[in-house]
């Protein structure tokens, strides 16, 4: 089974700043095969980006996937007052489809 | 606009059984993958089940293999999830989740989730 691991657990910054979060899998995920979701409380999860670092449909381009292999990063160019949320990362695949832990990015 | 209404929530005691619902519109329900996501009160995502767009195939996780069952109805544009044997912590919010048309394992609209309590 794939684990993957999210850095930082909590990420205080101000809006405008840049944000980068990390997801790292404790092994190969071949063909980046690597997707990321955002989630605010009370709500379902939202595919921002899928095979590392394709934007989905309607996500705003200051939101940008990188990486390959085993270290992933999604960034958020200029944040605005509506990026504070928790962002998961994905990988899909194996067949367990695992979900990283979360980083919760917040307002400083 | 694509819609996903899931339903069937609510509190069973641990060795019982619960069937949730998801119903689909705005899409060809019939010529999409779909899947369940679950995430425990305060906790992190995980994955649950998959069924291919014409039901012929289906996964699970390791968690509820044995005990759930995905199922769909094309012609009612509804997804299953059969849950027996429940168990304390299967207690979650379970939410239904369209695949993309890229990619079947990718997933771009969800609903809202129910919510499944096992207590006694």
């Amino acid at each position: 089974e794939i684990v993957l691991t999210q850095s930082p657990g909590t990420l205080s910054l101000s809006p405008g700043e840049r944000a980068t979060l990390s997801c790292r899998a404790s092994q190969s995920v071949s063909s980046s095969y690597l997707a990321w979701y955002q989630q605010k409380p009370g709500q379902a999860p939202r595919l921002l980006i899928y095979a590392a670092s394709s934007r989905a449909t309607g996500i705003p381009d200051r939101f940008s996937g990188s990486g390959s292999g085993t270290d992933f990063t999604l960034t958020i160019s200029r944040l605005e007052a509506e990026d504070f949320a928790v962002y998961y990362c994905q990988e899909y695949v194996s067949s367990a489809r695992t979900f990283g832990q979360g980083t919760k990015l917040q307002i400083k | 606009e694509v819609q996903l209404l899931d339903s069937g929530g609510g509190l069973v005691q641990p060795g019982g059984s619960l069937r949730l619902s998801c119903a689909a519109s705005g899409f060809t329900f019939s010529s999409y993958p779909m899947t369940w996501v679950r995430q425990a009160p305060g906790k992190g995502l995980e994955w649950v089940s998959a069924i291919t767009s014409g039901g012929t195939a289906t996964s699970y996780a390791d968690s509820v293999k044995g005990r759930f069952t995905i199922s769909r109805d094309n012609s009612k544009n509804t997804l299953y999830l059969q849950m027996n044997s429940l168990r304390a912590e299967d207690t979650a919010i379970y939410y239904c989740a369209k695949a993309t048309g890229g990619d079947p394992r990718v997933y771009d609209y969800w609903g809202q989730g129910t919510l499944v309590t096992v207590s006694s």
